[in-house]
């Protein structure tokens, strides 16, 4: 099946820091998602992102399909954005989303 | 409207006991998904219904047992649990997985604690 890393897996920022989070995935795909797993588990959305790149507030995304990753930005990080990110894709002739191992974010005030 | 609706929110059982973990959607989408994770871990797929057909089961224990009575409802039947089967257990559903996985939401999770 496909293989999905994610970097780095822990990140400690302090608030107002800009970051990169790092999503490498080993086959070609047709769906990228970013999700946020606020403290109660539920998987927000962020970004549907098979390529390009698309912005949303503070946070913006970048997929570079045919070099198999994807980059998630934070700027100006608050508090709020502790968690975890996941990035999960899926291929053309797949019918499941696989995900990375995760980004565990802590901003501290 | 992109939500979709678990119940319950929190459930502890025992590992004689029968229950259900309910899962609704009206997006009109026509692919739902059961995962679990576990904690400090990633969502791991369990099973994935197209067209309330059953279309991926990753090997689950026959214990976890999926119903789809319609395209706006997955359930999730337990029996005979073990405590390792504790987990936050999710729901998702995406528009249709015909040529591949579109846009996935998903619940917000049932907490399972089985004792």
């Amino acid at each position: 099946g496909i293989q999905v890393e994610q970097s780095p897996p822990d990140l400690i920022l302090q608030e107002g820091a800009n970051s990169t989070l790092r999503c490498n995935f080993s086959d070609s795909v047709n769906n990228l998602q970013w999700f946020h797993q606020n403290p109660w588990g539920q998987l927000i959305n962020l970004f549907y992102i098979p390529s390009g790149t698309k912005q949303n507030g503070r946070l913006s995304a970048t997929t570079v399909a045919t070099e198999r990753y994807s980059l998630l930005y934070i700027s100006s990080s608050q508090t709020t954005d502790s968690g975890v990110y996941f990035c999960a894709v899926s291929k053309a002739a797949g019918n499941k989303l696989t995900f990375g191992g995760g980004t565990r974010v802590l901003v501290k005030p | 409207d992109t939500e979709v609706t678990q119940t319950p929110k929190h459930l502890v059982m025992g590992m004689t006991n029968k229950k259900s973990l309910k899962c609704e959607q009206h997006m009109g989408h026509r692919a739902m998904y059961w995962y679990k994770q576990k904690a400090k871990k990633p969502p791991e797929l369990m099973f994935v219904y197209s067209y309330e057909k059953l279309s991926i089961n990753e090997s689950v224990p026959s214990r976890f047992s999926p119903e789809c009575p319609n395209s706006s409802l997955l359930n999730l039947h337990l029996h005979a649990l073990q405590p390792e089967d504790s987990a936050l257990y999710l729901c998702a559903s995406s528009q249709t997985i015909l040529r591949g996985v579109t846009e996935a939401f998903f619940g917000q999770g049932t907490r399972l604690t089985v004792v």
